[in-house]
């Protein structure tokens, strides 16, 4: 079973640039999920679709973060402008099932 | 949601068995307790999940009392390769499916 895809693995920008972020998640998980993590501090939770539906936003910074999932299957994380504070990893995972949830490898973001 | 605790390093050697607690005093009756695992540089890993008294598994055995307030994840004579940080997470149906990561506990093996 291929896991979670998850692009690019890397990306270096300056502040207040904009940049994205894709997830595919595996094939018939309805529910996805975008983490921040900051170096050193456990994932934080900014997003969750079950679907295409929104089911939880509360910690997404909305002026300057966007998610989206069309079609309910991939999905996209911007960020716009970005600050430094943003610097983290961007995890995507998905679940078939409440409470297992499968991560992918990730994207590291550095804000300069 | 239930907050968690639970120590912020722990040091073991190889074959050794290596048991973390976590705390979980404001538990609700419909959460369950999940345990991840993360190494460097990748995505956390799902170890293991239970509600109530011991789940085991190819991986490892999770252990929680009756009052539900802790559990302990047990990893059983562990190797290098299973240092990495592991967290313990309590799932609040009634948040749609929120899981909140702490700063979980990393686990060095030393040879």
């Amino acid at each position: 079973e291929a896991g979670v895809a998850q692009s690019p693995r890397y990306k270096i920008i300056e502040k207040r640039q904009s940049v994205a972020f894709w997830c595919n998640p595996i094939s018939g998980h309805a529910t996805l999920y975008w983490y921040q993590q900051i170096l050193g501090q456990g994932p934080k939770l900014l997003i969750q679709f079950q679907n295409n539906g929104v089911v939880d936003d509360s910690q997404l910074p909305k002026d300057r973060f966007s998610a989206e999932r069309l079609k309910g299957v991939d999905s996209t994380l911007k960020i716009q402008p970005a600050k430094l504070e943003d610097s983290a990893v961007y995890l995507c995972a998905s679940s078939p099932q409440w409470n297992e949830q499968f991560f992918g490898p990730g994207t590291r973001l550095t804000v300069l | 949601l239930a907050k968690t605790t639970q120590p912020i390093s722990m040091d073991s050697y190889e074959g050794q068995e290596v048991n973390i607690t976590c705390s979980h005093n404001n538990i609700a009756t419909n959460d369950y307790i999940t345990w991840y695992q993360q190494f460097p540089s990748q995505g956390p890993r799902f170890i293991i999940q239970g509600y109530k008294t011991k789940v085991t598994n190819e991986v490892a055995s999770l252990f929680i009392p009756a009052d539900r307030k802790s559990s302990t994840l047990s990893l059983p004579r562990v190797s290098l390769s299973d240092t990495a940080v592991y967290y313990c997470l309590v799932g609040d149906k009634n948040a749609g499916n929120m899981l909140t990561f702490g700063g979980g506990t990393r686990l060095m093996v030393k040879p």
